[in-house]
Formats: C-alpha cells, structure tokens, sequence
C-alpha cells in the first residue's frame, strides 16, 4: 500500500522566492497533518484538517506561510516569500482521524532558502 | 498544556547492551502515548503505543509502560542491534485522542556500536 507522499524531497531555493510543498495522504485518510522539523525547536505541528477543513492552524509560524488541502487526496503547504530561517524538512501525516489511531508520516521535504 | 518531556541524547551503547529512554509527559487529560523511531533521512515510523494506564506497548523487542502514577512512558530494549541506531521520540496525543494531534518530545539520538 502507499503510504503518505510528499513531493519534492529535496529543493533549495533563494531567499524571497515560493515554495510549494505538497503531499497525498493516505487513501481513505480524513485527517492531514503538517509538521516542521528543526535542530533548533524539534517537530513543531503547524496545521491539521480533518474532513478537508483546517481545524487548527495556531502553530502556523506567520502569514508567510498558507496550507490548503481542495479534496481529500491532495494539501499544499506554501511559504510566500521564503526566507533563510525556513529551512527545515517539513513533514506530512495522515491518519483515518477518529480514537486513538496511528498517525502516518511521509518521508519530508528538505527545504534550504539560501 | 499539554508537554513531553524526553532525555537529552546521544545515547551511545555498544551492541546487545540494554536501553532505557525516559520519557515523562504533562497532560490534563488522559492521552495515548506514543514511541516514533526516525531512520537517517527518513520520515517518522509509529514504534509502539498505548492508551490507557498500565498499557504495555511492545514492537521488535522495544517496550514501554503506560505509567500513570509517575507520568512516564520510557522506551526498553533488552539487547539493542546496530540497527537500532536512529532518532526515538516520545509522544502524547492531545485532547485524549480525540484530534489525533500529536505533542512530541525533542528526541534522542541512540548510537549502537559493533
């Protein structure tokens, strides 16, 4: 089965341009999670939707950054204009988003703003 | 709110030592709690679980207690390999379970030597 898919894996980029990070939960997956992942402040949960909804979006660092998810298949999370301390691997994670269910995590995209 | 609490790494053990890495949370709740492993440039895989107190959760010779009276969740293995060697972080999910939404401890890095 496949599991979570985020694209690109890898992407370096300059200061000031878009990024776009996407990813494909689960088939059958209600919720969708984004994570960010630093040496400096760990996995920190910047957004989560369930049902296609964003429900909490308090960790999201600042309006430089936006997620949507249009259908249950796809999310996007974009960083609008990128900056040197945005890099990170941000992960996606879905789970069937009921109880007290496994949350399953993509491998990451590997963001360097340069 | 809601916090995880892990020891600080590296851990450097030499092969079939025995692990422990503590983990103690703070919740107002009762969450389920959590261990996720990370591979070098991998994402997140779910290790072991459990959701209720005096739970033991257990996967490829790992355990952990669910401990309520001491608020601890802490990682065992017996006889680690090399192939043990990887990132383990510790996790509660908030609101009981009912968002799936995970807190995660900072990790620990564990180093298995030959």
């Amino acid at each position: 089965d496949a599991g979570v898919i985020q694209s690109p894996r890898h992407e370096v980029t300059e200061m000031g341009q878009e990024v776009t990070l996407r990813c494909k939960p689960i088939s059958g997956h209600n919720s969708l999670f984004w994570y960010r992942q630093t040496m400096m402040r760990g996995l920190e949960l910047l957004i989560y939707f369930n049902n296609n909804v964003p429900i909490d979006d308090s960790g999201m660092p600042e309006d430089r950054f936006s997620a949507k998810m249009p259908n249950a298949s796809f999310s996007t999370l974009k960083i609008q204009p990128s900056e040197p301390r945005d890099s990170a691997v941000y992960f996606c994670a879905s789970n069937e988003g009921q109880g007290r269910n496994t949350i399953y995590f993509g491998e990451g995209s590997w963001l360097t703003v340069v | 709110g809601d916090s995880v609490t892990q020891m600080e790494g590296p851990v450097t053990l030499s092969e079939e030592a025995f692990l422990t890495i503590n983990c103690t949370y703070t919740a107002t709740g009762y969450p389920s709690l959590f261990w996720y492993v990370q591979y070098p440039g991998e994402g997140l895989q779910l290790l072991l679980k459990a959701t209720k107190a005096d739970d033991k959760g257990s996967n490829k010779g790992f355990e952990a207690t669910y401990r309520k009276e001491t608020t601890s969740f802490h990682l065992e293995k017996g006889s680690v390999q090399v192939s043990d060697s990887a990132v383990y972080f510790c996790a509660l999910s908030e609101d009981g379970g009912a968002t799936n939404k995970l807190i995660f401890g900072t990790g620990t890095l564990l180093a298995v030597q030959p």
